[in-house]
């Protein structure tokens, strides 16, 4: 299996709501990425997660929260989001963090619609 | 801080025929260099890269890049293209020190036609 799997696949949600996506991957990889991407832009780092520690924020709103149940898990949960913060947000991950890793396989992505 | 330039947003190529997908990056500092792709419908992929050691890199499905340090490029070739190699391909990098942060560039679209 190598896979990193997203939940939903399409999201619209009003900005009062409070909603999560889903990232699954089962290849033993300890590192995983959340990574924001605009239409017609690269993608963007978010966060990362190594060995199921939280080692990057890239200064992401707070209205943006990660959460890494355990190795082969990782959310992110939505609050209070504005119009601006709807892109494709791609979960990604990699054999081992830190020094040398970077992700290796990407999830299809969630597209989000804040409305 | 790092950027990448990916010039060509597309490519379009014959099946059968030679490709290159060309990628500038600038840095002030030691970086490694990658290449990503995006198939249709599908997440990104790992298809190479370049930590040190030998400048010509071999990735998965037939794909090479060289790094030109002098030239500030790492520029992706096949030697002959099939259909099923019809993708977004995505150049990125990173400081040698922190691989972690990955800057991507803008994306070139490969088109093979039979």
């Amino acid at each position: 299996d190598t896979e990193v799997t997203q939940t939903p696949k399409h999201l619209v949600m009003g900005m009062t709501n409070k909603k999560s996506l889903k990232c699954e991957q089962h290849m033993g990889h300890r590192a995983m990425y959340w990574y924001k991407q605009k239409a017609k832009k690269p993608p963007e780092l978010m966060f990362v997660y190594s060995y199921e520690k939280l080692s990057i924020n890239e200064s992401v709103p707070s209205r943006f929260s990660p959460e890494c149940p355990n190795s082969s898990l990782l959310n992110l949960h939505l609050h209070a989001l504005q119009p601006e913060d709807s892109a494709l947000y791609l979960c990604a991950s990699s054999q081992k963090g830190g020094q040398g890793s970077v992700p290796s396989f990407f999830g299809q992505g969630t597209r989000l619609t804040v409305v | 801080a790092q950027s990448v330039t990916q010039l060509d947003s597309q490519v379009p190529v014959f099946e059968e025929a030679p490709v290159e997908l060309r990628c500038n990056y600038s840095s002030s500092v030691s970086v490694y260099l990658f290449w990503y792709v995006q198939y249709p419908n599908q997440g990104l992929q790992l298809l190479l890269k370049y930590l040190s050691g030998s400048t010509l890199v071999k990735g998965i499905n037939g794909f090479e890049a060289e790094f030109n340090k002098s030239q500030t490029s790492f520029h992706l070739r096949k030697p002959s293209v099939h259909i099923s190699d019809t993708a977004e391909y995505f150049c990125a990098v990173s400081q040698s020190y922190n691989t972690d942060k990955l800057i991507f560039g803008t994306g070139t679209r490969l088109q093979v036609f039979p």
